[in-house]
């Protein structure tokens, strides 16, 4: 069965750090492209980073790029998102998503439950 | 930057009705449109691919269609467990982009 299971994020003043990460399990992980997508409250689904299977390609939101970092350990079935600079803005669950599985072309077949990423003074 | 607009906002019906939900991209996307349903406190999950390719578990009664820059998604007769938000997502310009949302509220 195809898991992702996400630990991390929490509560974190403006200007401060936070790290996500996504557990992978069920699948071959090294074989697929992975992304985080966040979710403001109350609001839609924003696209935020992505990842190339191998680790070598990654590319960012300019609502995020030169403050977040996307990376993944390949042996250890692992994705993160490393928060810096975070912003009030920046207050949204976080979800990292399996891309092009199962025939499913590009789209995110496999979802984390989210992680709350909470920014406030 | 191609824009999705999802109408209505917001859809009331009882269990049983059909419910018919509307994508309508800012340029033409081709076959790249993807939605996904997204309950309460819950991840979204996946229903239909490549506009009418119902992904792995998907109940029949939804179904994708449309072509160029208009989509549909259909739910032939809601069940309780449908009453939820859904997006639609294009990946035909890179990163690809997300719907604003439908909610389908029971009557």
């Amino acid at each position: 069965e195809v898991q992702l299971v996400e630990s991390g994020g929490g509560f974190v003043q403006p200007g401060g750090s936070l790290r996500v990460s996504c557990e992978a399990s069920g699948f071959t992980f090294n074989t697929y492209e992975m992304n985080w997508v966040r979710q403001a409250p109350g609001k839609g689904l924003e696209w935020i980073a992505y990842i190339s299977a191998g680790g070598s390609t990654m590319y960012y939101a300019d609502s995020v790029r030169g403050r977040f970092t996307i990376s993944r350990d390949n042996a250890r079935k692992s994705l993160h998102l490393q928060m810096n600079s975070l912003r009030v803005d920046d207050t949204a669950v976080y979800y990292c998503a399996r891309e092009g599985g199962e025939g499913t072309t590009n789209f995110y077949d496999y979802w984390g439950q989210g992680r709350l990423v909470t920014v406030s003074s | 930057e191609i824009v999705l607009t999802q109408s209505p906002v917001s859809l009331t019906l009882s269990p049983g009705e059909r419910a018919t939900l509307s994508c309508r991209a800012s340029q033409i996307v081709g076959t790249s449109l993807a939605w996904y349903q997204q309950k309460p406190g819950q991840a979204p999950r996946l229903l239909i691919y490549d506009v009418s390719h119902r992904a792995t578990g998907v109940p029949a009664r939804f179904s994708g269609s449309g072509s160029g820059a208009d989509f549909t998604l259909a739910i032939s007769s809601l069940e309780p467990e449908d009453f939820a938000v859904y997006y639609c997502q294009q990946r035909s310009l890179w990163p690809g982009s997300f719907g604003g949302g439908t909610t389908v509220e029971i009557k």
